[in-house]
């Protein structure tokens, strides 16, 4: 497609529940990256795909979250047991290649836990 | 954690004026970039300047980079109200990922 589009837009969960979160990154960039921020904060880092790899998830907070690319171009943000502190705007960029700076992103799910 | 931090925190000038952030950052890195968020959601590329490059201008952007002090600068010429928005600096590490500051919030007031 011609940007980064992610679903849902919004997602309001209960405290407990699973929830996934999508991402299509621009056909053809083979790094993808997701980020989560919080009010007033800059994005923090979860992890970033080099293809269908996790390259580095050394910013996903606990076991709880977990992400996977299957083939190589969508990703999927999985989150289990939800807790009121995952609540966030989940933001996922891609770019032609790892390193390649230049991130495109998404808007975003803006994930809120009740 | 987070690598970079901008300076200052929030910024108010007056539309036609120059607006400068800082960006400092802890360890050495390949790229910086600068990026911009306009009402919390999707963030907007703006520049990367490399370590080896010292300025860089587009349009009315100009960055520039100090390695010896681990420090970057944004300078926004001729400010416009639809410059208002949150900036934020994102360096490499010497990795693959880029980690983001904290963010300098501007205010183009017309």
């Amino acid at each position: 497609g011609a940007g980064v589009s992610q679903t849902p837009s919004n997602k309001v969960t209960e405290k407990g529940k699973y929830v996934e979160l999508r991402c299509d990154p621009i056909s053809g960039h083979t790094a993808l990256y997701w980020y989560r921020q919080s009010l007033g904060q800059g994005p923090e880092f979860l992890i970033y795909f080099q293809g269908t790899g996790a390259a580095d998830d050394s910013g996903l907070p606990n076991d709880r979250f977990f992400a996977v690319r299957p083939e190589g171009s969508v990703s999927t943000l999985k989150i289990q047991r939800t807790e009121r502190g995952d609540s966030a705007v989940y933001l996922c960029a891609s770019s032609l290649m790892e390193g390649a700076g230049g991130y495109t992103f998404g808007s975003g799910t803006r994930l809120t836990v009740v | 954690s987070q690598q970079g931090e901008e300076d200052p925190q929030a910024l108010s000038i007056q539309e036609g004026e120059n607006a400068t952030m800082n960006c400092s950052y802890k360890t050495s890195i390949n790229n910086l970039q600068w990026y911009r968020q306009n009402s919390g959601r999707g963030l907007v590329h703006l520049i990367l300047i490399r370590s080896n490059e010292r300025e860089k201008h587009s349009g009315r952007l100009r960055v520039t980079l100090d390695t010896s002090k681990k420090s970057s600068s944004l300078l926004i010429t001729a400010s416009r109200a639809a410059d208002t928005a949150s900036y934020f600096c994102a360096t490499d590490a010497g990795t693959y990922k880029y980690i983001f500051g904290t963010g300098t919030r501007l205010k183009v007031l017309a």
